[in-house]
């Protein structure tokens, strides 16, 4: 059961343009959700996150969008550089006994930013 | 992320052998998590662990699989009995513990069952 879903495997952008990453999912009770960047043969890094009570977060040239009643959000670029060229994961997370949480993530969408 | 240390980066077994990943947490950090990234999928969540005790394990196999974080020195993935179908990246992360509290992951082990 693919509880959080990133349905674009890639994605090609100019440099200069906004890319736009998109996620959806199913579980209304997940916390708040993060976008993890990825390298190869590297771990995944965090990038931004955004609350389930909040529809906007902005840091950069990073901004995080959520539509709750959709059950959607998407990652947007602006201005892309070939740097971001990547793997992005969409992460949902779910408050766990013990204080942490579980993070349950996409598939991913390879970036691919052209100079 | 530097600050989690797994080893080895890659990891080559023969089918039935058992393979041992290792995870050393951020400083300061009791949480730990372990995913599986199989080819062209999404890290997948299977297990938390603090120290001396497993949170949730839901996302681990039900045979050959085990997990462990001792009070003392790194949490240890052990996948007995290797098969094909092991072969994967396997990240550990961990975290400071709150909600919302960011987890950081280390660089992974590649595991090759051959």
């Amino acid at each position: 059961d693919q509880q959080v879903k990133q349905n674009s495997p890639s994605l090609s952008v100019q440099e200069g343009r906004i890319s736009i990453l998109n996620c959806d999912y199913t579980n209304s009770m997940f916390d708040y959700f993060l976008w993890y960047k990825k390298y190869p043969a590297e771990g995944p890094t965090f990038l931004i996150s955004i609350s389930s009570i909040k529809d906007k977060n902005e840091d950069g040239r990073f901004t995080v969008f959520l539509n709750k009643s959709a059950k959607h959000l998407s990652l947007h670029i602006v201005p892309s550089q070939p740097g971001d060229s990547a793997v992005y994961f969409c992460a949902a997370a779910l408050y766990l006994q013990g204080g942490s949480e579980k993070l349950v993530f996409g598939k991913g969408t390879k970036l691919t930013v052209n100079p | 992320n530097a600050g989690v240390m797994q080893n080895p980066r890659h990891l080559v077994r023969r089918r039935g052998q058992e393979a041992r990943l290792r995870c050393s947490p951020m400083k300061g950090h009791s949480h730990v998590y372990w995913y599986r990234q199989l080819p062209e999928e999404g890290l997948k969540f299977m297990v938390y662990l603090q120290k001396e005790n497993i949170i949730d394990e839901s996302g681990m196999p039900k045979e050959r699989f085990s997990a462990e974080f001792p009070k003392e020195g790194p949490s240890i993935l052990r996948i007995q009995q290797v098969v094909r179908g092991d072969s994967a990246a396997y990240f550990c992360a961990s975290s400071l513990a709150g909600p919302g509290t960011e987890a950081f992951f280390g660089q992974g082990t590649r595991l090759t069952v051959v």
